[in-house]
């Protein structure tokens, strides 16, 4: 089946420092990604629209210059939490659409981030 | 914002019996997907049923979807300790939206 990977799975930084977290489709093509954050005890809240070789859609209220989205390729899209603070810390899952076949999407294990 | 909303929002039932989860969402959808999620862990994809599907079997696990009602349920038939997690629907239209999810318990 398809598979989506993230990396890494988990990761502590200290407040004010940048976080990458990538997102992969490891045997299918992905156009389209997105972006998703999740907090204790809640459902997902959809992020981002990451498409390949253009800009990212945010969702209203998510800071774009915060929450930088690349998606250079179509297997790969990143995500980097630029000066991170506390109320950062969530776990970000990501989604694969795969490409070509009709809404079917496939979801990462998720990263969890810790800011201190 | 949400889509789907799943009722209830906790369920509590002993080892072996039925848990009955359903969900309810507002616009058009191509395919509805049933997720698992364990404490702090991601999401297991547990069954997918389109638009024209009526009911989907897997294993223990049972999901109907009516679009006249825009609601879907899930049954895990014989349930087990194991199966404790939040059980969350999600509808597939031009992008995906999550409920907010069902807490199950199940007691040994």
């Amino acid at each position: 089946g398809a598979v989506v990977s993230q990396h890494p799975s988990r990761v502590i930084c200290k407040s004010g420092t940048s976080v990458k977290i990538e997102c992969r489709s490891l045997d299918f093509q992905a156009t389209t990604m997105f972006w998703y954050r999740q907090f204790p005890k809640q459902s997902l809240m959809l992020m981002a629209t990451s498409n390949e070789g253009s800009k990212a859609t945010y969702e209203q209220g998510v800071e774009k210059d915060k929450f930088l989205i690349n998606h250079a390729s179509l297997t790969l899209s990143t995500l980097t939490v630029t000066s991170a603070h506390p109320e950062d810390s969530s776990f970000y899952i990501c989604s694969a659409f795969r490409t070509g076949a009709t809404y079917e999407q496939y979801f990462g294990p998720g990263t969890r981030l810790t800011v201190t | 914002s949400q889509q789907g909303e799943e009722d209830p929002q906790a369920l509590s039932i002993q080892e072996g019996e039925n848990a009955t989860m359903n969900c309810s969402y507002k616009t058009s959808i191509n395919n509805l997907q049933w997720y698992r999620q364990n404490s702090g862990r991601g999401l297991v994809h547990l069954i997918l049923i389109r638009s024209n599907e009526r009911e989907k079997h897997s294993g223990r696990l049972r999901v109907t979807l009516d679009t006249s009602k825009k609601s879907s349920s899930l049954l895990i038939t014989a349930s087990r300790a194991a199966d404790t997690a939040s059980y969350f629907c999600a509808t597939a239209g031009n992008d995906m939206r999550f409920g907010a999810g069902t807490r199950l318990t199940v007691k040994p």
